[in-house]
């Protein structure tokens, strides 16, 4: 079945702690996101990444870390630097700016 | 990127056409006008796109003005499961960034 899988679904943290969300893709797509979602809100730019090896910051890079290490995945790190890191975190891959989404990873930091 | 405006909610009884505009009278001339839609706590989903002609696809067709400057996408026969927030982005074919607003919510009545 070719798509995108982000892992786990709900994930919980003490803050202060870094934490890795993990987002792989099979569609053999060069370019990938992460997108940050708060509640009744639009979906907010990360980091992209459109080759291996290579990434831009988005519109709320800041406390943030990405690696792009295999065209397959593209995780992302939230540090503690990120000043409120609940939310609602979807990553995504795309073809000619079509874009397909993963189901989403809700952090919670407690 | 053009901006865009959509209402930000609407209602259409279940089983009529849901027409959702979108206004984007900045769009240039190598824009692209792209539907996305999202259920709640699920990743958006890509519904169509177009340049300047009418679109037809499975799920909904996108009709642009001659002008370019607004579209409105058709759900023709909308059943409960089309309860979603509906994105208009506009953006450049080659670029692979995309910008989502908040989006219009719509709500199909039973």
């Amino acid at each position: 079945d070719g798509g995108i899988t982000q892992s786990p679904k709900y994930l919980f943290r003490k803050e202060g702690q870094n934490v890795t969300l993990s987002c792989e893709q099979n569609l053999n797509h060069d370019a990938m996101y992460w997108y940050r979602q708060d509640p009744g809100q639009g979906l907010r730019l990360i980091y992209y990444s459109q080759i291996v090896n290579d990434f831009q910051k988005g519109d709320i890079a800041e406390g943030y870390s990405v690696s792009r290490e295999k065209k397959e995945s593209f995780p992302l790190t939230v540090t503690s630097a990120q000043k409120n890191p609940t939310a609602f975190y979807l990553c995504a891959s795309s073809v000619r700016a079509k874009q397909f989404f993963g189901p989403g990873t809700r952090l919670t930091v407690l | 990127d053009a901006k865009t405006t959509q209402p930000p909610s609407m209602d259409c009884a279940e089983g009529r056409a849901a027409n959702l505009p979108c206004n984007h009278s900045t769009i240039s001339g190598n824009e692209y006008v792209y539907w996305y839609r999202q259920i709640h706590s699920q990743g958006p989903q890509y519904i169509i796109h177009g340049l300047k002609n009418n679109e037809t696809n499975e799920m909904a067709s996108l009709i642009i003005t001659e002008d370019r400057k607004s579209s409105t996408l058709i759900l023709p026969h909308a059943t409960l499961r089309d309860t979603a927030v509906y994105y208009c982005i506009v953006a450049n074919f080659g670029n692979e960034k995309l910008t989502f607003g908040t989006g219009t919510r719509l709500t199909i009545i039973p």
